[in-house]
Parts: structure tokens; C-alpha cells; sequence
């Protein structure tokens, strides 16, 4: 079983909707938590960094840890064709950081 | 300021090569880590560096290997290549060593092809 599980998509919405991502983890040693952006051609980028749980809204961008369930999710309103990338969770404890496979996101104008 | 760049982006190897791949991180930044990101995988740790030192290490056999230069620059070698190790690359740049604690900021990629 991987430490960080993310369901790997194509996840494909129209322009405008609110997106839902999500992973999963098993190590409750988990200290904090990472959402990064991927295009295509490029390497990744840090879009959401949190150390607790509940929320941490960034403009259209919310993200969210539940510990007691171990679940991680990111939230993207009013969906725009420019958010289509890949999107990786991360968790992290001390020096050690993991990354769930990612999910392909398409928004569809 | 210049972001992290790496070279070659596309390289074509076949079996039982090797391979040396380059980074140059941010301006200033002493840390480098290397991750390879395949589709079945995702992003896994290969190593980090800190001051020419391995500090970190992931769970990657011996044939991958890496070396930090005095300005920080760093190379990681592939040996005796197989072509489970064609991937995607990626090399990240820290101010200071310490993982996900630090902001990392990624290169854009080497895509190995090993044929």
C-alpha cells in the first residue's frame, strides 16, 4: 500500500465548476501536507501548504485536512481552462516528503 | 532571478548505458534534491544534497548516484540503464536542506528514454 493515494483521473468538469481532489494516507506521522500544480512540460509548483487540520483558503484555491481520517482534498472554485494541469498531494514528517501519483484535471471551456 | 534549469530536457539511451544528468539550482540556494516521477509512480525521492554532502537518500538501488559541486550545481548518473528507469527527471532547489519543510522549487525536467 502506498503511504499517499490519489486517484490518478482524467478528471474532466466544465469551465466554472468547483473541483474536488483528493488523497489519501496512511501514516498518521504526517506533519504537513502539500498541494503542487503541474503543466505539462514543467516541473511542479507549491500551491497550498498546511500544517494542520481544517482549512486554508489562497483565492479560488481551499485546502483541507482531516487527520482523524487521514484525508487531504483540494478545492478549486469557479474553475478556469488555465487550472488544467496535474495536481500532486504531498505529506510530509521531519525530512521526509511523499507525493501521491497525481490527478489530471481538464477543464473544459 | 533564474528559476532551476536542467539539461539535456530529452535524452534517448539504450540499455546497459549510462547517463549524467545536470541541475543548476536557484541563486543562492545550497540544497538540491532529485525526484524521478513516472505515470505508475508518481514523484519519488532519489536524493538531496546540501554543501557537495548526500544528506538525504531514498530507497533506489545503487546503479543511481549523485554529486553536489562547490557552487551547488549538481549531476546525477544512472549506470548500466534498464528501461524500468525511463522517466521524467526533476530536480528541486532548496535555501536550506530539510525535505518538504522547506519551499522547493522544481526544474522543469529531464525526460529520460531508455529504449
Amino acid at each position: 500500500q502506498k503511504e499517499v493515494e490519489q486517484d490518478p483521473g482524467p478528471l474532466s468538469v466544465p469551465e466554472g465548476a468547483i473541483v474536488s481532489l483528493n488523497c489519501t494516507y496512511s501514516n498518521s506521522a504526517f506533519q504537513y501536507f502539500m498541494w503542487y500544480r503541474q503543466y505539462s512540460r514543467k516541473g511542479p509548483e507549491l500551491l497550498m501548504y498546511t500544517y494542520s487540520s481544517g482549512n486554508k483558503e489562497d483565492g479560488r484555491f481551499t485546502a483541507q485536512v482531516d487527520k482523524s481520517s487521514k484525508y487531504i482534498s483540494l478545492f478549486i472554485r469557479d474553475s478556469q481552462p488555465s487550472d488544467s494541469a496535474t495536481y500532486l498531494c504531498a505529506a510530509g514528517w521531519g525530512n521526509k516528503l511523499v507525493f501521491g501519483a497525481g490527478t489530471i484535471l481538464r477543464v473544459k471551456s | 532571478k533564474a528559476g532551476v534549469t536542467q539539461t539535456p530536457r530529452y535524452l534517448i539511451k539504450t540499455r546497459g548505458q549510462q547517463v549524467t544528468l545536470s541541475c543548476s539550482p536557484i541563486s543562492g540556494h545550497r540544497s538540491v534534491s532529485w525526484y524521478q516521477q513516472t505515470p505508475g509512480q508518481g514523484l519519488q525521492f532519489l536524493f538531496e544534497y546540501f554543501s557537495e554532502t548526500q544528506r538525504n537518500k531514498g530507497n533506489f538501488p545503487g546503479r543511481f548516484s549523485g554529486r553536489q559541486f562547490s557552487n551547488s550545481r549538481s549531476e546525477m548518473n544512472v549506470s548500466t540503464l534498464e528501461l524500468g528507469d525511463s522517466a521524467l527527471y526533476l530536480c528541486a532547489s532548496s535555501l536550506q536542506p530539510g525535505g518538504g519543510q522547506e519551499t522547493q522549487y522544481f526544474g522543469p525536467g529531464t525526460r529520460l528514454l531508455v529504449l
